[in-house]
This record gives C-alpha cells, structure tokens and sequence, in this order.
C-alpha cells in the first residue's frame, strides 16, 4: 500500500450537500495534516493534527470540519461549501521529533472537489 | 514568518539537459529545512531533496542537487540529465524551528518544468 491515501480522488457537489474526505496513512507517523491547494495560489495549510488532538485551525471557516479519531486516519467533512472551495485538497503525514527541522512530509495524492 | 519565492512560473528543456529551478526564501528562524517536491499532474506531492540551513555540504539525491547559498537565501534544484518524466510542477517549500506550527510547511507557488524531446 502507497504511505498516505486518500479517497476519493474527485469530488463534485452541491452546496448544499454534506460530504467526507478521508486520508489513511501507513507509515506510523504522529502528525497529520490538511492543506488546500487552488489554482495559481500556495498551498494553504488547513489542520494540522498531533497524536490525535488538533494543534492548529488556520482561520479556516466552520463549513470544513477535521476529525482524527486515531493517528492513522483523518478525516475532513464539508458541509455547505461555496463554488471558491473548489480546489485541491491534499493530506500529508510526518513523523515530527520535537523542534526538528528535517521531517519531510508525505502526501497523498489529493481529492480534487468541485463544487457546483 | 516563512516566506518562498519561486519567480519562474515555468521552465522549458531538452532531454538530456540540465535545468536550474529557482528558489529564494526569507525566515528569521536560526534552524530551519528547505525542501523540494514534485507535483505530477496526478496530484500527489513527491519528496526529492532536503538541505538543513546547518549542513555543510549541498543536498544531492541521485539527479537531483541543492544548489544552497545561505548568504543569499537561495536554494536552487538543479536537475541533471533530463528525462520526459521529469514534466511536473515543482515546490519549493521550508519549515523553521521557531514558532511556527509543529510540521509546518510554507510552499513557493511552483515552477512548471516542460521536458521536449
């Protein structure tokens, strides 16, 4: 198995529907985390999770909503996005080691949404 | 704050060639890790190479080098011989040691690399 899936891979719904995107990672990291990526933009992070409990919530409105219900899965639901959330969204994990700089993340390969 | 700059929104080369990919970035982070990823049309995000802003030496990882200045800020991919498969967008990203977010990482807006036979 990749290390970080994600399902699914497209997404398309109404702004009025309630929808999950969810990731998995296999590699036994402690960190996991949400950016969003839209066209001609750097990617934004989102969420960011830590042994389960969320450590970040980058000003990112209500309608998206992370769950972690363990340290392998990560959960973002939506509800009553707007057509400008379309875009791409990407998990990642890392195995963070204190103040260590030298972690790379690993991706997934992203859920692309749009929303009509 | 992290901040990149990748000032070449696309880069075009011949199989074969070398090409350079431009990177600048500004932190007032004393510890900090500058990476670069590969971004296929797929989606995902693919790790090449890291340079910790201590190391001695430049990052290289089989075709791919770091070119770091730390005086300028810079931290240039150089991609060595080539290949059709290497067309993708390419991130310049860092994360520092102060602050900011456990595992944070700040993106550069990419540079399109285009591989012509």
């Amino acid at each position: 198995e990749t290390g970080v899936t994600q399902t699914p891979r497209h997404l398309v719904m109404g702004m009025t529907n309630k929808k999950s995107l969810k990731c998995e990672q296999h590699l036994g990291h402690n960190a996991m985390y949400w950016y969003k990526q839209s066209a001609k933009k750097p990617l934004e992070l989102m969420f960011v999770y830590s042994l389960e409990e969320r450590v970040e919530n980058n000003s990112v409105p209500s309608r998206f909503s992370p769950e972690c219900p363990n340290s392998s899965h990560l959960f973002l639901h939506l509800h009553t996005l707007q057509p400008e959330d379309s875009a791409l969204y990407l998990c990642a994990s890392s195995q963070e080691q204190g103040k260590s700089v030298n972690t790379e993340a690993f991706f997934g390969q992203g859920t692309r949404l749009t929303v009509v | 704050a992290q901040k990149i700059t990748q000032t070449q929104p696309g880069m075009f080369v011949q199989e074969k060639e070398a090409v350079t990919l431009d990177c600048t970035y500004d932190t007032s982070d004393p510890s900090y890790g500058l990476f670069w990823y590969k971004q296929p049309s797929s989606g995902e995000m693919i790790f090449l190479i890291y340079q910790g802003s201590y190391d001695q030496q430049n990052a290289t990882e089989g075709r791919y080098s770091l070119n770091f200045q730390k005086a300028r800020k810079s931290a240039n991919l150089v991609i060595s011989a080539s290949q059709l498969g290497d067309s993708a967008m390419y991130f310049c990203a860092m994360r520092g040691d102060r602050g900011s977010t456990l595992g944070r990482l700040y993106f550069g807006r990419g540079t399109q690399l285009t591989v012509w036979p």
